[in-house]
């Protein structure tokens, strides 16, 4: 079945180590995406991708990085630059494109608990 | 930027009823909205796109309807059932691909 694995789903850090989510789908989407929800709150774009190689930030992109190699995988590294990162972080592709737009297929998200 | 807001952060209603669920935008107008369903500790499951110039758009027990006039799209799931009960959320595009997320409205639907 098509869709979208992140791993892993519970992730513990401790303060000032760097951790990378995994983010890969077999959907065939050009476009990929970066979310992070924080409790009762909606979902904000960290770092977005159109095409192999090429990301851009997201509106919270701070004490974040990305990488785009290949096209079904955008993991996601959360840096000790990143003040608050305990947070469910949901990754996303889509058919249309960044620059089109459309539905959005999301995974089951990453669970981030700084201890 | 492009602020959302959706109606009260939860709503309760019997089975059997019709739930209504509201999302207001500001500023610029979108060219498409998105309704998702998301349930706890899950991804967001997309449900409905509706196009600026759509006034109305169905799919079985759900309505949504866009009123670019007001700034406001509805959002309606007809003859409820508990199964109902997750969280909504409405989504905002403007045509450059990235979605504006409101914080979403928890329906619980009572037996």
């Amino acid at each position: 079945d098509g869709g979208i694995t992140q791993s892993p789903k519970y992730l513990f850090r401790k303060e000032g180590q760097n951790v990378t989510l995994s983010c890969e789908q077999n959907l065939n989407h050009d476009a990929m995406y970066w979310y992070r929800q924080d409790p009762g709150q909606g979902l904000r774009l960290i770092y977005y991708s159109q095409i192999v190689n090429d990301f851009q930030k997201g509106d919270i992109a701070e004490g974040y990085s990305v990488s785009r190699e290949k096209k079904e995988s955008f993991p996601l590294t959360v840096t000790s630059a990143q003040k608050n990162p305990t947070a469910f972080y949901l990754c996303a592709s889509s058919i249309a494109g960044v620059y089109t737009g459309g539905e959005l297929f999301f995974g089951e998200g990453s669970r981030l608990t700084v201890l | 930027s492009q602020k959302i807001e959706q109606n009260s952060e939860a709503l309760n209603i019997q089975e059997g009823k019709t739930a209504t669920l509201t999302c207001n935008y500001t500023n610029y107008s979108p060219a498409y909205l998105q309704w998702y369903r998301q349930d706890p500790g899950r991804g967001p499951v997309f449900l409905l796109l509706i196009r600026e110039n759509e006034k109305e758009k169905r799919k079985e027990r759900l309505k949504v309807t866009f009123d670019t006039t007001l700034k406001q799209s509805l959002f309606h799931i007809t003859a409820s059932q508990p199964a109902d009960s997750a969280t909504y959320l409405c989504a905002l595009d403007t045509n450059a691909g990235k979605s504006t997320f409101g914080d979403g409205t928890t329906l619980t639907v009572k037996p």
